[in-house]
């Protein structure tokens, strides 16, 4: 099977544009969180998502959002742009028949200028 | 979420075992403890996961002592691969939902 893929890699943007970034869960699994990682945080829990619902949400300002579409596939977008929001930002997906371990992909590295 | 408390960093030498321990004073009777490894610029790896005595897969080893307040990730006969940051993490058996991350442990295995 095919791990989970983030797209795009790498982005650049600038302060006060929005930005969307997409995560492909593993095949069948249909739980699919999202982290930011930064130097200063470390790896922190935005919210996740199960069968097209939201059941979880971090403490992340609303200029956060995400959705999940009915092939599991999860999208994040983040508005109005801040230079704090520089940061690595990862899925996960997890199965319902072994929850307890959560699959991440490689991350999207995400640079706000 | 109970609480975890790891070294910020340590060092080894290659072909040695490396023991990184973990403590969770305030575990919950249903709350299971893994282990997660990240590489520089990779999302993390699970390693293992236990709720009590002692785990064993092909990369490493889990001890749990019988009060459960502390755990031990064993790694035996390390490499220079194995230089990542260690991830201890407590909490319901749930996987996805709200992984809690704390610091980690930076290991770095010296040749």
């Amino acid at each position: 099977k095919a791990g989970v893929t983030q797209t795009p890699r790498y982005l650049i943007k600038t302060r006060g544009q929005q930005v969307t970034l997409s995560c492909s869960p593993i095949s069948g699994h249909r739980s699919v969180s999202w982290y930011q990682q930064t130097p200063g945080q470390g790896l922190q829990f935005l919210f996740e998502y199960f069968s097209e619902t939201q059941r979880n949400k971090g403490n992340f300002p609303g200029r956060f959002s995400g959705r999940q579409f009915s092939n599991s596939r999860s999208e994040m977008n983040v508005s109005t742009l801040e230079l704090g929001d520089s940061a690595l930002y990862l899925c996960a997906s997890s199965s319902t028949d072994l929850p307890e371990r959560a699959f991440f992909g490689q991350g999207t590295r995400l640079t706000v200028v | 979420l109970a609480k975890t408390t790891q070294p910020i960093s340590m060092d080894s030498y290659e072909g040695q075992e490396v023991n990184i321990t973990c403590s969770h004073n305030n575990i919950a009777t249903n709350d299971y403890i893994t282990w997660y490894q990240q590489f520089p610029s990779q999302g993390p790896r699970f390693i293992i996961q236990g709720y009590k005595t002692k785990v064993t897969n092909e990369v490493a080893s889990l001890f749990i002592p019988a009060d459960r307040k502390s755990s031990t990730l064993s790694l035996p006969r390390v490499s220079l691969s194995d230089t990542a940051v260690y991830y201890c993490l407590v909490g319901p058996n749930f996987g996805n939902e709200k992984l809690t991350f704390g610091t980690g442990t930076r290991l770095t295995i010296i040749p």
